[in-house]
């Protein structure tokens, strides 16, 4: 069964950084791209970041460029999301998720990030 | 960034009606559009790929067509289990977007 499983959410104040980790098991975590896609307190899906199978390509969105770094451990069957200077727009329901060529057809549970002083 | 709205924002139903969801894109995308289904308090799932493309263990009343810039997802005799948001997203550029999504309920 495929599974993804966000973790490193929580609290943080405006301005200081957190690392989120999606750790992937049930298929063959270096033969796919990855995604990190995040979700407002009642908004809709807004897509953040992508990378590829072995990092060559990243992408990020431009709310979030220059702030967030994703990295991939593919020993560790293990995706990243490093995010620094973070604002109250930064809250949110981090979901990872696996892309196959283009769709993205499994989704983890979400990690919820909350920034506030 | 490619821009894609979706309409209605809500659409409310009976349950075995049919109906159908509009997905516009701000350029043409070929067939680059996936289509996705959240229910409350869960993550989305994809219904549909490269615009009409079916994915295994999605029921059959849910389809998909359009190319260039407008698509359809219809849902043919709703069911009660499908009262959900629906989002589209496009892969034609290496920037995805979400549409802001519709919302399926209840009438």
């Amino acid at each position: 069964e495929v599974q993804l499983v966000e973790s490193g959410g929580g609290l943080v104040q405006p301005g200081r950084s957190l690392k989120l980790s999606c750790l992937a098991s049930g298929f063959t975590f270096s033969n796919y791209g990855m995604n990190w896609i995040r979700q407002a307190p009642g908004k809709g899906l807004e897509w953040i970041v992508y990378i590829s199978s072995s990092s060559s390509y990243i992408y990020y969105a431009d709310t979030v460029k220059g702030r967030f770094t994703i990295s991939r451990d593919n020993a560790k069957n293990t995706l990243y999301l490093q995010m620094t200077s973070l604002r109250s727009e930064d809250t949110a329901l981090y979901y990872c998720a696996r892309q196959e060529y283009a769709p993205m057809d499994a989704w983890g549970q979400g990690a919820s990030v909350t920034v506030s002083s | 960034n490619i821009v894609l709205t979706q309409s209605p924002a809500t659409l409310s139903v009976t349950p075995g009606e049919s109906v159908s969801l509009s997905c516009r894109a701000s350029q043409s995308i070929s067939t680059s559009i996936h289509w996705y289904q959240q229910k409350s308090n869960a993550s989305p799932r994809l219904l549909i790929k490269y615009a009409s493309q079916s994915i295994s263990g999605i029921p059959s009343r849910f389809s998909g067509s359009g190319s260039g810039t407008d698509f359809t997802l219809s849902i043919n005799r709703v069911e009660s289990e499908d009262f959900s948001i629906y989002y589209c997203q496009q892969s034609y550029s290496s920037l995805y977007t979400f549409g802001a999504g519709t919302k399926l309920e209840l009438k």
